[in-house]
């Protein structure tokens, strides 16, 4: 199994709305990511997990808060979004932090708020 | 620090004819080299990654990059697309000191005309 898995595929929420979005992997890797991506533009890294503890936020928001339940899960919970959080989240995951592995990512979440 | 420039935002080309995507990055240290393909309202796949080695690196879907240390380039070829190729290309490099950070370039949109 060399999937990452995420749900939903597309999301509609409302500025005052409360969502989450979840990730899964099982390829035993032990560093977790999510992105931001814009349209046309390259993926911009919010927050990693490495053995299931936040090691890096790169400054996001604290509307978007992050969760890591195990090593195959992770999710990312929303709150109070502006419009301009709309985009499309992605999730990955890499075998550690560290030198050459790569990584794997999820298909992605299209997040709109209105 | 890295830094990694794709030259083309865009690049047309015929159906069957060959390509060539172009990346240059900058860093003080050595680079482990990646490229990725997104296709529309997908995530990102590894297409192929240089650690070490061959200089020559061979990925999925009969793609090649050459590292050129000396040029500090990554460049991506093809010999001949398809429609199917048809995607946002990205390059990206992790530096050999760093644990985590994949900085990446703007991507490249890959046109395929009939």
């Amino acid at each position: 199994d060399t999937e990452v898995t995420q749900t939903p595929k597309h999301l509609v929420m409302g500025m005052t709305n409360k969502k989450s979005l979840k990730c899964e992997q099982h390829m035993g890797h032990r560093a977790m990511y999510w992105y931001k991506q814009k349209a046309k533009k390259p993926p911009e890294l919010m927050f990693v997990y490495s053995y299931e503890k936040l090691s890096i936020n790169e400054s996001v928001p604290s509307r978007f808060s992050p969760e890591c339940p195990n090593s195959s899960l992770l999710n990312l919970h929303l709150h109070a979004l502006q419009p301009e959080d709309s985009a499309l989240y992605l999730c990955a995951s890499s075998l550690e932090r560290a030198g050459g592995t790569e990584a794997f990512f999820g298909q992605g979440t299209r997040l709109t708020v209105v | 620090a890295q830094s990694v420039t794709q030259l083309d935002s865009q690049v047309p080309v015929f159906e069957e004819a060959p390509v060539e995507l172009r990346c240059n990055y900058s860093s003080s240290v050595s680079v482990y080299l990646f490229w990725y393909v997104q296709y529309p309202n997908q995530g990102l796949q590894l297409l192929l990654k240089y650690l070490s080695g061959s200089t020559l690196v061979k990925g999925i879907n009969g793609f090649e990059a050459e590292f050129n240390k000396s040029q500090t380039s990554f460049h991506l070829r093809k010999p001949s697309v398809h429609i199917s190729d048809t995607a946002e290309y990205f390059c990206a490099v992790r530096g050999a000191d760093s644990n985590y950070q994949l900085i990446w370039g703007a991507g490249t949109k890959l046109i395929i005309k009939p």
